[in-house]
């Protein structure tokens, strides 16, 4: 079965401070694995979107890395601002013809000042 | 912005009841998917059409249909409303059929009573 799982759960840190956040998965063939930002109540924004031959990919403050033998990524995230706070979702996509697209339920990340 | 609209912004009504939500992809954007998050939920996937063709589905439940127009927009049907069918629901677009970032919209709020 397709899973990914994200950690940690949340995530309280101050303002200025790097973190990174985790995501493990069991999804395959694997196409390609997404970072999407979403502010509470809105629609998510895509970070990185990243292919097997890709292991890192910046977007700014936000670095992703990948892993496709021990299938880890994670999404470092530098000088941690206020606006940081949000959740971040971790998609893996498989493809079998039609791409099908797994999500992370998140991590929930709070900045304070 | 994102380029994806959704209408109607919130929709409150009773069990029993149907609705319809509606998407407008971004210009040029061929396909668009339909997703559900419940409270603290993760995005669940429940279909995908590509230039008016149903392409993938995922957790939708036979109450709910949708379907893409020549004109590319879209509209998510929810009948015999239950109250755990209250949630957002998320409409994006991409270009092509995979491997695309996808652009979400700001979402409806349903809320059933």
């Amino acid at each position: 079965k397709n899973q990914v799982e994200q950690s940690p759960q949340s995530l309280i840190i101050l303002e200025g401070k790097n973190c990174t956040l985790q995501c493990n998965y069991t999804v395959s063939p694997f196409s390609n694995l997404r970072w999407y930002k979403q502010d509470t109540g809105r629609g998510p924004v895509s970070l990185t979107i990243m292919t097997f031959s890709e292991n890192t990919k910046s977007n700014g403050r936000y670095t992703a890395t990948l892993d496709a033998d021990t299938k880890q990524s994670s999404l470092h995230i530098t000088a941690s601002q206020l606006s940081d706070s949000a959740s971040y979702i971790c998609v893996v996509s498989a493809s079998y013809g039609n791409e099908k697209l797994t999500f992370g339920t998140g991590t929930r990340f709070t900045i304070i000042p | 912005d994102s380029g994806v609209t959704q209408t109607p912004k919130h929709l409150i009504t009773a069990t029993g009841q149907r609705v319809t939500l509606r998407c407008s992809p971004r210009s040029g954007d061929l396909s668009v998917y339909w997703y559900q998050q419940s409270l603290d939920q993760g995005l669940q996937f429940l279909i995908q059409y590509y230039n008016g063709e149903e392409r993938a589905k995922g957790n939708i439940l036979e109450r709910f249909s949708a379907q893409q127009f020549p004109d590319l927009h879209s509209e998510l049907n929810l009948s015999s409303l239950e109250l755990g069918d209250s949630a957002l629901y998320f409409c994006a677009s991409s270009p092509r059929l995979e491997s695309d970032t996808q652009y979400f919209g700001p979402g409806t709020r349903l809320t059933v009573l």
